[in-house]
Parts: structure tokens; C-alpha cells; sequence
């Protein structure tokens, strides 16, 4: 079954500093998706990435956040400058079929862990 | 605001007895829903699928699904240590198309050997 990977696994960083997570989705899927999950708590949406654009985002996902498919696989989130309350797990995932799965499905990457001091 | 309700548990199931885990949700337009399975410190999995009104067997899983009554249900049978971990349910409001996940808080499920 093809894979959603992301880089890095995990990341520290300093409060303040600019943060690129990176992520390659599944190469027929057309829609992307970054999602996040605080330790303990839920898996919170926080934008979706269609035909170039974004197609929806969440109120977390305000003016420090920004999205990006600089080439035609990789798909980035970036974090202009972190605060403390970022530290959590950033799933990214994309949407469509597969040899086993309908085309609605979200498949998640293994998860980039930013910590933020 | 769009919710989707679990109980987080823990929900703790002797190995070989039945796991029932349940999950409501509140917008009545939702077309799709989906059961993931989450180990600690891993990214959601997913378990099942399932659209239509009425039961969808898997192997060991069952989803049910109560439109009317916004109710979303996952079965395991047989429950196995290996089955012990935070099960999510998830809602999308249309089948297909450009629309996100909505996820509950997940129930966390211990097998007891």
C-alpha cells in the first residue's frame, strides 16, 4: 500500500524560529491535508490543500501558519514563528483511492513531533 | 459547530470477550464515517468505513451506523492484546470531494490477558 512519508520525525526549536514540516503524499491523491494533535488531546484539522490552493482551513490555522506544493510531490507546512503552544504531533495526509480503499479515504503520515522551548 | 462525541474511556475488555465502542455525532448532513485505530505516539490507521444505514462486517469488526439517531458503533470480536489502543471515529460530510475529517476525542481500549 503506497505511503504518505514526512520529514523529520521530529524537530526541536526555539520559540520564535521558522519551522518547515515536510511532507510527500500519495502520488494519485489530489487533495492534501495537514492535520494536528496536542499530547493527549484530539486530532484537530487544520487546512486543506486542493488544485494549488487551499481549500479550507481552521481557526488554528492563522497568519503564522502557511502551506505550500513547491514541486509536483512534496506538499510543506510552515510555521513562521513558533510559539510554545505548537508543540504537538502535525500529521499530514492525503485523500484519495487506492487498491483497497475508497477514494474518500484520508490516508496519515507517521507524524512530525515539533517541539517548541 | 460540528461535533463528533466519544466516550474517552479507558474502556477495559477481558482478551476474547466483545469491545463495543460508540460515538454520536452532531450534523445531521454528514455522509461518511470512519473508524481509525491510533497506537500511542503513532499516526491514526484506518480500521473500517462505512456509509449506509445498518451493519458492515470486516474480519473481527463491525461498524453500525444509525442515521436517525447520529450514532456511529465499532465491534471487535475476539479482542486481542494487539487490539489495545485509542480508537478514533471520524465524520465527513459528503462522500466525495474536498472535505475534511472531523475527529472525536477517541476511547482509549485496554485488553486485559
Amino acid at each position: 500500500e503506497p505511503e504518505v512519508t514526512q520529514t523529520p520525525s521530529h524537530q526541536v526549536t526555539q520559540m520564535g524560529q521558522e519551522v518547515i514540516l515536510r511532507c510527500v503524499p500519495i502520488s494519485n491523491h489530489l487533495y492534501f491535508y495537514w492535520y494536528r494533535q496536542i499530547l493527549g488531546q484530539k486530532v484537530e484539522f487544520l487546512v486543506s490543500f486542493y488544485n494549488n490552493e487551499i481549500s479550507e482551513k481552521s481557526e488554528i490555522f492563522d497568519d503564522q501558519f502557511s502551506v505550500e506544493r513547491p514541486d509536483g510531490s512534496n506538499f510543506t507546512l510552515k510555521i513562521r514563528s513558533t510559539k510554545l503552544e505548537d508543540s504537538a504531533m502535525y500529521f499530514c495526509a492525503s485523500m484519495g483511492g487506492g487498491a483497497t480503499r475508497p477514494a474518500n479515504v484520508l490516508t496519515f503520515g507517521a507524524g512530525s513531533r515539533l517541539t517548541v522551548l | 459547530q460540528k461535533e463528533v462525541e466519544q466516550n474517552s474511556g479507558p474502556l477495559s475488555v477481558p482478551e476474547g470477550a466483545i469491545a463495543s465502542l460508540n460515538c454520536t455525532y452532531s450534523d445531521r448532513g454528514s455522509q461518511s464515517f470512519f473508524w481509525y485505530r491510533q497506537y500511542s505516539g503513532k499516526s491514526p490507521e484506518l480500521i473500517m468505513f462505512i456509509y449506509s444505514n445498518g451493519d458492515k462486517e470486516d474480519g473481527r469488526f463491525t461498524a453500525q451506523l444509525n442515521k436517525a439517531s447520529q450514532y456511529v458503533s465499532l465491534l471487535i470480536r475476539d479482542s486481542q492484546p494487539s487490539d489495545s489502543a485509542t480508537y478514533l471515529c471520524a465524520v465527513n460530510l459528503k462522500n466525495f470531494g474536498n472535505e475534511k475529517l472531523t475527529f472525536g476525542t477517541g476511547t482509549r481500549l485496554t485488553i486485559i490477558p
